[in-house]
């Protein structure tokens, strides 16, 4: 069964950058037939899509972020990444890893990741 | 962007009861539409794709259906597991986006 686990710090500084990785088990992240996502949740609020990365390294970015975000992927561990960097209060949330199937919805995600942005 | 505005943002309803919730998007999105289902502390679960077809393994009572850029779920007999928050979502187009959220509540 696949399984998708999110790993990182759950505290940093304003200013600085968020990081977290997404460790994917029961499956190949370099599989063809799927993209891999990161989404997050502020508390109490909605989901905002944050980007996709395919195993080739190819991404797709939320414009609102992708001046701050960076997301990569590593196959030899089959992990990808989230960076977000000069965070603010307001980019605390959940953050979950998620995967995309052939119709680009995500059906397997990770437990989330709670990130709080604070001095 | 594509907004996705869902309504009601919240629905008190009963064991039993069939339920709709609504999702109108700001553009045609074809029937690139997916809703998902997601529980307190928990992760969402997707329900359905392409606006009407159930995932694996989700109870028939759920189902989708679309009229022009309005997509609907309903839930045939509401089941105690059911009550939740549930997303719409778009994915016609870059970047995708969500509805804000109906929160199911027992009455």
């Amino acid at each position: 069964q696949l399984q998708l686990q999110e790993s990182g710090p759950g505290l940093v500084k304003p200013s600085e950058t968020l990081s977290l990785t997404c460790t994917v088990s029961g499956g190949s992240i370099s599989s063809s037939s799927y993209y891999w996502g990161w989404i997050r949740q502020p508390p109490e609020k909605g989901l905002e899509w944050i980007g996709n990365i395919y195993y080739s390294g190819s991404t797709f970015y939320n414009p609102s972020l992708k001046s701050r975000v960076i997301i990569s992927v590593d196959t030899s561990n089959n992990q990808f990444s989230l960076k977000v960097n000069s965070v603010t209060a307001t980019d605390t949330a959940v953050y979950y890893c998620a995967r995309l199937e052939s119709s680009a919805t995500f059906d397997f995600w990770g437990q989330g990741a709670l990130v709080i942005v604070s001095s | 962007d594509i907004q996705m505005t869902q309504s009601p943002s919240t629905l008190s309803a009963y064991v039993g009861d069939r339920v709709t919730i609504t999702c109108r998007a700001s553009q045609s999105i074809s029937s690139w539409l997916a809703w998902y289902q997601q529980k307190p502390g928990k992760a969402p679960k997707l329900l359905i794709y392409k606006a009407s077809t159930l995932e694996g393994g989700v109870p028939s009572r759920f189902s989708g259906s679309e009229s022009g850029t309005e997509f609907t779920l309903t839930i045939s007999s509401l089941q105690p597991d059911d009550f939740a928050t549930y997303y719409c979502q778009q994915y016609n187009s870059f970047p995708y986006t969500f509805g804000q959220g109906t929160k199911l509540e027992i009455k």
